[in-house]
């Protein structure tokens, strides 16, 4: 079982404001992804990366950025927060072999609320 | 476009019952299919998955079977235990690029167990 951290797991904010969803791994995964899921709805990805300095964005398109300069850590950030942008935002991670299918392990959260 | 598809939105079982869950898919490209538990404020926990080459997992209480000319799969949980209350994700991926795997999900399945 995978070891992942996101901070905070609730925060509510005011209209344009500049925030950063922290994501760290302690399993030395290579990938890692952005999900973004609204109540009752699918999960939806919105950025991934294969490793340190890739990124990519996912099928549902975001207003959000990401960064990977250390294996570890895959934070998120938001410019200019808007209320469109309340959702959760669920980060995970996996070990990504490009032969086998592996299995993708998630963090416990952020709950972000923009009022 | 709904590629990954769960029609129950929820179920109800009784204890010592066994639960199935069902998951539909169209895009023929999946070769990997994962089950997620998931609570309120938390992330989504792996539970079993299945690669497209068998058409059955067995983990403890936790089954899945894989109809692939149905493009159908089908969670089961037997004997039900209250502590299986929870929303079931059915997600599906396909091996692409550099191994990068990008889950599609389900939109859940809620699961009640009653005493």
């Amino acid at each position: 079982e995978a070891d992942i951290y996101q901070t905070p797991r609730y925060l509510v904010i005011g209209t344009g404001k500049k925030i950063t969803l922290e994501c760290s791994q302690t399993m030395g995964h290579d990938k890692m992804y952005w999900y973004q899921q609204d109540p009752g709805m699918e999960l939806h990805l919105i950025h991934y990366s294969y490793g340190v300095n890739s990124t990519e964005k996912g099928d549902l398109s975001s207003e959000s950025t990401v960064s990977r300069i250390r294996t570890e850590h895959f934070p998120l950030t938001l410019e200019s927060a808007r209320p469109s942008h309340t959702s959760q935002y669920l980060c995970a991670s996996s070990v990504g072999t490009s032969i086998v299918p592996d299995t993708q392990y998630f963090g416990p959260g952020t709950r972000l609320t923009v009022l | 476009d709904q590629q990954v598809k769960q029609n129950s939105p929820s179920l109800s079982v009784q204890e010592g019952r066994i639960s199935i869950l069902n998951c539909d898919y169209t895009n023929s490209m999946f070769d990997y299919f994962l089950w997620y538990k998931k609570y309120p404020a938390e992330g989504p926990t792996f539970l079993i998955s299945i690669s497209s080459i068998k058409d059955k997992n067995e983990d403890g209480r936790f089954t899945v079977f894989l109809n692939k000319s149905a493009k159908h799969l089908s969670l089961h949980i037997v004997p039900s235990q209250p502590g299986d209350s929870a929303v079931y994700f059915c997600a599906a991926s396909a091996l692409g690029r550099w191994g990068a795997q990008k889950l599609v999900f389900g939109q859940g399945t809620r699961l009640t167990i009653n005493p």
